[in-house]
């Protein structure tokens, strides 16, 4: 079975603080994603890699960043943190042999900014 | 602009039925659907995945149908239970790069 995991479940930061977030997978997917999900507005891509260095903007990048130096690991860098940007994290993965898009989640970081 | 709906009112059904779920979507032309299950506080879990040349696929309790003329699929879960209950999303190849756009989800309440 695939297994995403995600560096912490709950997470809490002052404003302007620089938080990262860190995914991890163990199925050798050349893909990975960064989603928040909020209330209301579903799951919005904010970042990919299809490989490792390689990176795409998603849907809504703004105030983020991304770091992927492992095919493993993929993670999420909130440069300043900000209130808007309290949110659930979800990190995926995929596996482009599969020819089918599935993407595998890990449990999600509901991140609170104070 | 490509646009996925589900119903963002929660069903809530009785244990036993058959609870029925839409997924409407315009300006895409999708290869294949998929289907994912939310808990609360947790990632989405892949369930299902139909392709635009198959009208319908079942796995166990579950039947998706996928109408491509309509640009609609339907996703049924059959003598439903109170486990069933979760918030279900639906989804779709988008913008090429094995990228996924998901809907808001349908939140189902299975009572006893």
């Amino acid at each position: 079975d695939v297994k995403v995991t995600q560096s912490s479940r709950y997470l809490v930061k002052r404003t302007g603080e620089k938080v990262f977030l860190e995914c991890v997978q163990d199925m050798d997917h050349e893909n990975m994603f960064w989603y928040r999900q909020d209330p209301g507005l579903g799951l919005r891509l904010i970042y990919f890699s299809y490989d490792v260095k390689m990176k795409e903007k998603g849907d809504i990048p703004e105030g983020y960043s991304v770091s992927r130096e492992k095919k493993e690991r993929f993670s999420l860098i909130l440069e300043s943190a900000s209130t808007n940007q309290t949110s659930m994290y979800l990190c995926a993965s995929s596996a482009p042999v599969e020819l089918t898009d599935t993407q595998y989640f890990g449990p999600g970081t509901r991140l609170t900014v104070l | 602009s490509q646009k996925i709906e589900q119903n963002s009112e929660a069903l809530n059904i009785q244990e036993g039925k058959t609870a029925t779920l839409t997924c409407n979507y315009t300006n895409y032309s999708p290869a294949y659907l998929q289907w994912y299950r939310q808990d609360p506080g947790r990632g989405p879990v892949f369930l299902l995945l139909i392709r635009e040349n198959e009208k319908e696929k079942r796995k166990e309790r579950l039947k998706v149908t996928f109408d491509t003329t309509l640009k609609q699929s339907l996703f049924h879960i059959t003598a439903s239970q109170p486990a069933d209950s979760a918030t279900y999303l639906c989804a779709l190849a988008s913008g090429g790069g094995n990228k996924l756009t998901f809907g808001t989800g349908t939140q189902l309440k299975v009572e006893l």
